[in-house]
């Protein structure tokens, strides 16, 4: 099983400020079957990116992933008050695992 | 709209069954896998089962192998998850979510908002 562990476990920034998550896998992620989700408190996942770069639908263009192998990364260029909530890497090349999540707070 | 609709959960014994339902509309059902993922409280997200759009391919996590299974019943744009000799550590937040391909692929692009299932004598 690929276990994937994200940090930082929380991440304190200001409105406007730039993020940067990270998931890390331990062994490789084949193809870069490597996806986001962001999840706010009482709702359900919603997927951000797949394909360890590409933005789903409707995704705005602040949100960017990067990485390959074992490294992945998720930006939030400039963070909106949406986008406070939890973070979520799944791969999905062997089975699916879930990392631990990243939350993103208000400082 | 897409939508999924859960429906099923509740308290249970452990050791009883209990089974999950999840009404689709707003897509073409019978094109895309389906799974379930689930979240105990404050914890986070773990895929427990997945089905292909022709029932033809069916995955399992090792922690429910045996004791749960999945289905669908593309007439009724419905996916269930039979839940049998259930354990406290299945309490959870049981998600349906459309893969975003119709083999297994394990990409979850549309989620619904879930039904918890509690565990407990």
């Amino acid at each position: 099983e690929i276990v994937l562990t994200q940090s930082p476990g929380t991440l304190s920034l200001s409105p406007g400020e730039r993020a940067t998550l990270s998931c890390r896998a331990s062994q490789s992620v084949s193809s870069s079957y490597l996806a986001w989700y962001q999840q706010k408190p009482g709702q359900a996942p919603r997927l951000l990116i797949y394909g360890a770069s590409s933005r789903a639908t409707g995704i705005p263009d602040r949100f960017s992933g990067s990485g390959s192998g074992t490294d992945f990364t998720l930006t939030i260029s400039r963070l909106e008050p949406e986008d406070f909530a939890v973070y979520y890497c799944q791969q999905y090349g062997s089975s699916s695992t879930f990392g631990g999540g990243t939350k993103v707070e208000i400082k | 709209e897409v939508q999924l609709v859960e429906s099923g959960g509740g308290l249970v014994q452990p050791g009883r069954s209990l089974r999950l339902s999840c009404a689709a509309s707003g897509f073409t059902f019978d094109d895309y896998a389906m799974h379930w993922v689930r979240q105990a409280p404050g914890k986070g997200l773990e895929w427990v089962s997945g089905i292909s759009w022709n029932s033809g391919s069916i995955g399992y996590a090792d922690s429910v192998k045996g004791r749960f299974t999945i289905s669908r019943d593309n007439a009724k744009n419905s996916l269930y998850l039979q839940m049998n000799s259930l354990r406290a550590e299945d309490t959870a937040l049981y998600y349906c979510a459309k893969d975003k391909n119709g083999l297994p692929q394990m990409l979850f692009d549309i989620w619904g908002q879930g039904t918890m299932v509690t565990v407990s004598s």
